[in-house]
This record gives C-alpha cells, structure tokens and sequence, in this order.
C-alpha cells in the first residue's frame, strides 16, 4: 500500500535553532519527492523536489535529503526564523499508471512552531 | 504571473445545506484537482481534471460532491447536502506539467458546517 509517514507530528523550537523533519514512504514507482510548507491559512507552496538520482538539495536555509534505498527523506531546517512556523508535508509521487489515476501520495505535515 | 483564485474564502453553513466553491486555475495549466483537508491532517484528493475531462474521482463522495469544469479553465466544487464531518478547508491546485509536476495551491476555502 502506498503511504507516505512523517514525524514528528509537531515541533517547537527556539528561534535561531535548527531542526530535521522527517519522511518516511513505501511509494511505488517511485517518481519524485517534494517538500511544502504551507502557512496557516495559506495553500501549499512547494520549496523542494527530488528525484531518485538526488540525494541532496538545498533551497536557502532549507536542506532536503533522500535515501531512495530505505525510503526516506528528511527536510533540515538552519537558523530558524519565526516566519518558518508553519506545516510542512511532504508529497510522494510515483509514476503515472495506465489509467492515469492519482499518484500523489501526502504525508500528513509536521507543524513547526517557532518561538523567540 | 496571478496565482490559483478561490472564493469564498470562508463559509458558514448548516447540515444539510448545499454550497458551491469555485476555482480558477493559473492561465494555461491544464491539470486542475481539487483537496479536502480535514485539521491537522495532509490534503486528499477528490477530484483530478486534465482540461475538462475527469482523470481521477475515485475519493470524491458521489452521493453528495459533485464537480465540473466547463471549457477546461474554471471550476466549481458543490457539496449537496452538507454533512458535519464536511467541514475542512477545501484546495484547489493547478500543474502544467500533468501527474507528478509541482503543483500550485490555491488558498483554499474553509468551509464549517453547524
């Protein structure tokens, strides 16, 4: 079955501390991994996508991992500032069937608080 | 570029009541889906659009949910009637790229049912 698993549920931290979200999945094809951050009240907004050759890339003071041969995946956090309390989720794609029907598999979010 | 657009941004209405939600995807992306995200939890699929063609409604309660998008750019999410347990925030997202490609998020409508 499908599924994509992450933890901590939630996370509170200092401001300027850094933190490492974690992802777990048993998708398959598996296709790409993209991380999103989505602030309260907001849709998601994508901040990472990696495929099964990448095992690492940054976009600012985030940093994505991907372990395509356990299956995991982790989203590292440095300096953390106020503005990154928000839910990040992380999306599983496998590659698209015959049918054509949904291959996007979500984790159910972390929600990071970021306190002064 | 303009972003997904969703209105309302908020709605309050009592169970068994109908409501309708609607969506305009960014100009251009041909793939259109349609989330429900119940507090604390990931969004789920309901509806997947390629243009005005359905690709994949296999989570969208038929019995109650229904939903269209006429000439292949906007579309409308309609809840007949409402249930308590209908009440989340509903997310529409467009992609250019089919399945698999990033996807851009409306922000959302939260819709409580009473």
């Amino acid at each position: 079955k499908n599924q994509v698993e992450q933890s901590p549920q939630s996370l509170i931290i200092l401001e300027g501390k850094n933190c490492t979200l974690q992802c777990n999945y048993t998708v398959s094809p598996f296709s790409n991994l993209r991380w999103y951050k989505q602030d309260t009240g907001r849709g998601p907004v994508s901040l990472t996508i990696m495929t099964f050759s990448e095992n690492t890339k940054s976009n600012g003071r985030y940093t994505a991992t991907l372990d395509a041969d356990t299956k995991q995946s982790s989203l590292h956090i440095t300096a953390s500032q106020l503005s990154d309390s928000a839910s990040y989720i992380c999306v599983v794609s496998a590659f698209p069937s015959e049918t054509g029907a949904n291959n996007l598999f979500f984790g159910t979010g972390t929600r990071l608080t970021v306190i002064p | 570029e303009a972003g997904v657009a969703q209105s309302p941004r908020y709605k309050i209405i009592e169970k068994r009541q109908s409501v309708a939600f609607w969506c305009n995807p960014i100009s251009g992306h041909a793939t259109l889906y349609w989330y429900q995200q119940i507090l604390g939890q990931g969004p789920k699929l309901l509806i997947q659009f390629q243009n005005n063609g359905v690709v994949d409604d296999s989570q969208l309660p038929k019995d109650r949910f229904s939903a269209e998008r006429l000439k292949g750019v906007d579309s409308t999410l309609k809840i007949q009637p409402a249930k308590l347990e209908d009440s989340a925030v509903y997310l529409c997202a467009s992609s250019s790229e089919g399945q698999g490609g990033e996807q851009f998020f409306g922000p959302g409508t939260r819709l409580t049912v009473l």
